[in-house]
Parts: C-alpha cells; sequence; structure tokens
C-alpha cells in the first residue's frame, strides 16, 4: 500500500516557468489536498477537493492551479514560478468525515 | 495574533526525559485536536487525536486539552533518540471541512 505519492521529490525552477507537482493516492480517499510548508509558518493549504471534478480554494491559492480528474489524481500547476513560491508542498488526503490526514513524503521546490 | 501558536524550539532533551510540548489558539470553536510527528525530509504522520476536553494516553504519549484555557499539551515519556522530530499541532472545526489549522512546529531533539 503506498499510500500518498508526489512526484518529484526536488525541483529548481527559474522565475517565469511554469511545472505541475504530481500526487497520487491508492486509499480511495475522497479528500485531497496540497499544503505548503514554510519556516514559522506551519502548513497552510493551498487548494482542495472534495471529489473528482470538484476543487476549491484554500488559504494561499495564488500561483498555482489544480485539477481532480480521477478519484487518485490531484496535481497541482505552478503557471509563472516566483521566488516566493520557493518552499517544500505536500500533498494529502483523507477519508470524509475522518481526521486523520495522510501526507506524502513532500517536494522541495526551489524557484531561482 | 496567530490561530495557532507553538513554540518553535528547538528543544533538547536527554534520554529519558519527559518532554512537554504546547500549542495555544485563538478560536474558541475548535472541537477536534491532534498532534503530528514529521522526521527531517518526511511527511507529517498523525501521532494522536483528541476530541473536545480532557486527556488521552496511548502508550508513552499522552495528550491533553484543555478548552477553558485555549491550551493542548503532548506529553512524551521515557524519551527516546527516535522520538528526534518536529511535532505539531493541529485542530479543526469539524470533520467534513478543510478547517484543519497547523502549529509552525516544535523541533525535538533527545540525545542519547
Amino acid at each position: 500500500n503506498a499510500g500518498v505519492t508526489q512526484t518529484p521529490k526536488f525541483q529548481v525552477l527559474k522565475t517565469g516557468q511554469s511545472m505541475t507537482l504530481q500526487c497520487a493516492q491508492d486509499m480511495n480517499h475522497e479528500y485531497m489536498s496540497w499544503y505548503r510548508q514554510d519556516p514559522g509558518m506551519g502548513l497552510r493549504l493551498i487548494h482542495y477537493s472534495v471529489g473528482a471534478g470538484i476543487t476549491d480554494q484554500g488559504e494561499v491559492p495564488n500561483g498555482y492551479n489544480v485539477s481532480r480528474s480521477t478519484t487518485e489524481d490531484f496535481p497541482l500547476r505552478l503557471l509563472s514560478a516566483a521566488p516566493s513560491q520557493t518552499s517544500v508542498y505536500f500533498c494529502a488526503s483523507r477519508q470524509g468525515g475522518g481526521n486523520t490526514i495522510y501526507f506524502g513524503e513532500g517536494s522541495w521546490l526551489t524557484v531561482v | 495574533q496567530k490561530e495557532v501558536e507553538q513554540d518553535p524550539g528547538p528543544l533538547s532533551v536527554p534520554e529519558g526525559a519527559i518532554v512537554s510540548l504546547n500549542c495555544t489558539y485563538s478560536n474558541s470553536a475548535f472541537q477536534y485536536f491532534m498532534w503530528y510527528r514529521q522526521y527531517s525530509r518526511k511527511g507529517p504522520e498523525l501521532l494522536m487525536y483528541t476530541y473536545s476536553s480532557g486527556n488521552k494516553e496511548d502508550g508513552r504519549f499522552t495528550a491533553q486539552v484543555d478548552k477553558s484555557s485555549k491550551y493542548i499539551s503532548l506529553f512524551i515519556r521515557d524519551s527516546q533518540p527516535s522520538d528526534s522530530a518536529t511535532y505539531l499541532c493541529a485542530m479543526s472545526l469539524d470533520n467534513y471541512g478543510q478547517n484543519f489549522v497547523f502549529g509552525p512546529g516544535t523541533r525535538l531533539s533527545v540525545l542519547p
């Protein structure tokens, strides 16, 4: 059972480039979300989805785009990378009505 | 004032010590309280979960919630070097939304 799988683990981007962080879960969870983690800030919600075809914005959505075409996959797109998007990104999933959030191992992104 | 505050540490203790980790919060509507453990270069994983006020014990770990003081604690007895990690508190209003708020985390080092 792989849980939540994120790729890539590490990425360096130039300002203005775009990229997609991939996320997949094999637990048939309804809810999926993307967080960013910055020193002293805690985990902040970027976007989330409560099911295939349904997405919504979190606390810090600007500069990011998501889609949820299947239950398993929830990619995060950076439209035009900025140095302020240098961070660690975590994809997460949970069952609806449950409090256990399952996190991926993280993607370290540096924008230069 | 941040919604959830947590001393970032780092906190260094000798092996076998009792560790106390704490969070304060401002929103009295929070009902669910969680502690996540995050090892270096890994995603957070759920350690303890409590609903409303009271204590919950799981092996060497005890979680306490004092809703009247808006204060939660995690105690680790007989701490081990393998407990060295960052501990994130988290809380939510309910089981159904994405209303999880995370503290910034306390970094703990248990020295052999």
